[in-house]
């Protein structure tokens, strides 16, 4: 299993660019979610996914768009890129596990991306 | 609205010290709590987990118990290691499978 997969590791955009960050995983897991890591505030969820075909959004969703079209992918699309986006952004998958139904998420390596 | 709220860093130790780092959460209900760990230039991967009040999530020398009564998910390891030094995050699950992570407390050891 390669897990929870992101492409690319790096990107630099300029104001007002757009482009996608992809997203995979091999483990047939129902939940998908995009979170930014910002130094001292944590992971904010940005949009989410249940199933295929059913998205929502997150704590931070502007200026962000997804689709979950497969099981497998959740890209994340960025519309007009601005300088607040300059961020880390990790994809994660989940699955209810045990009795309990406790949902831990299975995390990629990340995407850093700097906006100019 | 639920929260984590967790130390501030960063937390300097040297070898074979004993590790605390706090975390308190507020939620409507119980739900399950998480420690997960990020190493440099990684993604988070998850370290404990504890689904019920008075359960000890345990995992490479590191324990956290969940405990209703201080609404508290401490993080301990007795002996820290070099290769422990990362940032650590606790996170508590807000409806279903959304989870809502604290700041993260970044972790130095020093040999």
């Amino acid at each position: 299993n390669a897990g929870v997969t992101q492409t690319p590791k790096f990107q630099v955009l300029k104001t007002g660019q757009s482009m996608t960050l992809q997203c995979a995983q091999d483990m047939n897991h129902e939940y998908m979610s995009w979170y930014r890591q910002d130094p001292g505030m944590g992971l904010r969820l940005i949009h989410y996914s249940v199933g295929a075909g059913i998205t929502d959004q997150g704590e931070v969703p502007n200026g962000y768009n997804v689709s979950r079209s497969t099981t497998e992918d959740f890209p994340l699309r960025l519309l007009s890129a601005a300088p607040s986006q300059t961020s880390v952004y990790f994809c994660a998958s989940s699955y209810a596990s045990g009795s309990a139904s406790s949902y831990e998420q299975y995390f990629g390596p990340g995407t850093r991306l700097t906006v100019t | 609205g639920d929260s984590v709220t967790q130390m501030e860093g960063p937390v300097t130790l040297s070898e074979e010290a004993f590790l605390t780092i706090n975390c308190t959460y507020t939620a409507t209900g119980y739900p399950s709590l998480f420690w997960y760990v990020q190493y440099p230039g990684e993604g988070l991967q998850l370290l404990l987990k504890a689904t019920k009040a008075d359960d000890k999530g345990s995992n490479k020398g590191f324990e956290a118990t969940y405990r209703k009564e201080t609404t508290s998910f401490h993080l301990e390891k007795g002996s820290v290691q070099v290769s422990d030094s990362a940032v650590y995050f606790c996170a508590g699950e807000t409806g279903g499978f959304k989870t809502i992570f604290g700041a993260g407390t970044r972790l130095f050891v020093k040999a």
